[in-house]
């Protein structure tokens, strides 16, 4: 079983607030890294794939790095807004996905 | 185009009554995973698809579940004799390819409650 940790499981942030949050999964075998998005009563959205070590990604104020030697990733969001909240998952893409549990941003106005 | 989408929204059911839930993906979709997320817990795969290879199944908890797809359209996932712990939302995906690092589309999902 592989083991994807995600943390912290909940964040509350005022607007405006940078914020940032990590995903761990094992450093071997390593073939893809996915983040999503899961806003409330929606579908997961798909925010970025990873693939190589050292890899930056970037959406608007959302972006994520990928360390696969030492089996992390980091999403960042810059100047939160309320409309970030939501629930965003990390996934282990190594023949089939192994998700994490989830980080639950909360943004306040 | 549309998007993937699954039926019903919701449902519940009591306990020991047998449920199918449906999904649709995107056409042109080879892949297909079924997922639930149960409260408090994260993604769990169940089952995918792919093309017209044998469906890893290795995710499904028990003889309890099942999955069809017929080609690469339409899926149903069946629970028969229904317990309280399958209570969860069920996520259909779908993706183009599953041997690529491709972003998967998910469905709205099913809640199913059972009672």
């Amino acid at each position: 079983i592989l083991n994807v940790e995600q943390s912290p499981q909940s964040l509350h942030v005022q607007e405006g607030d940078s914020t940032n949050f990590t995903c761990s999964f094992p450093s071997s075998n390593f073939y893809a890294l996915h983040w999503y998005r899961w806003e409330t009563a929606k579908s997961p959205e798909a925010l970025f794939v990873m693939t190589l070590n050292g890899d930056e990604k970037k959406k608007g104020r959302i972006s994520a790095t990928l360390n696969t030697k030492e089996g992390y990733s980091y999403l960042y969001i810059k100047g939160s807004q309320p409309e970030d909240s939501a629930t965003y998952l990390c996934a282990f893409h190594f023949n089939k996905f192994y998700f994490g549990s989830g980080t639950k941003l909360n943004v306040k106005p | 185009g549309a998007g993937v989408s699954q039926s019903p929204s919701n449902k519940v059911t009591e306990k020991g009554k047998d449920v199918e839930l449906r999904c649709d993906p995107i056409s042109g979709h080879t892949a297909l995973y079924w997922y639930r997320q149960r409260l408090g817990q994260g993604l769990e795969f169940l089952i995918y698809f792919q093309g017209n290879s044998a469906p890893d199944k290795s995710g499904l908890p028990s003889d309890r579940f099942s999955a069809e797809r017929t080609g690469e359209s339409v899926s149903t996932l069946t629970i028969q004799r229904t317990q309280q712990e399958d209570s969860a939302v069920y996520l259909c995906a779908s993706s183009t390819d599953a041997t690529g690092p491709y972003e998967q589309y998910f469905g709205p999902g099913t809640r199913l409650t059972v009672t």
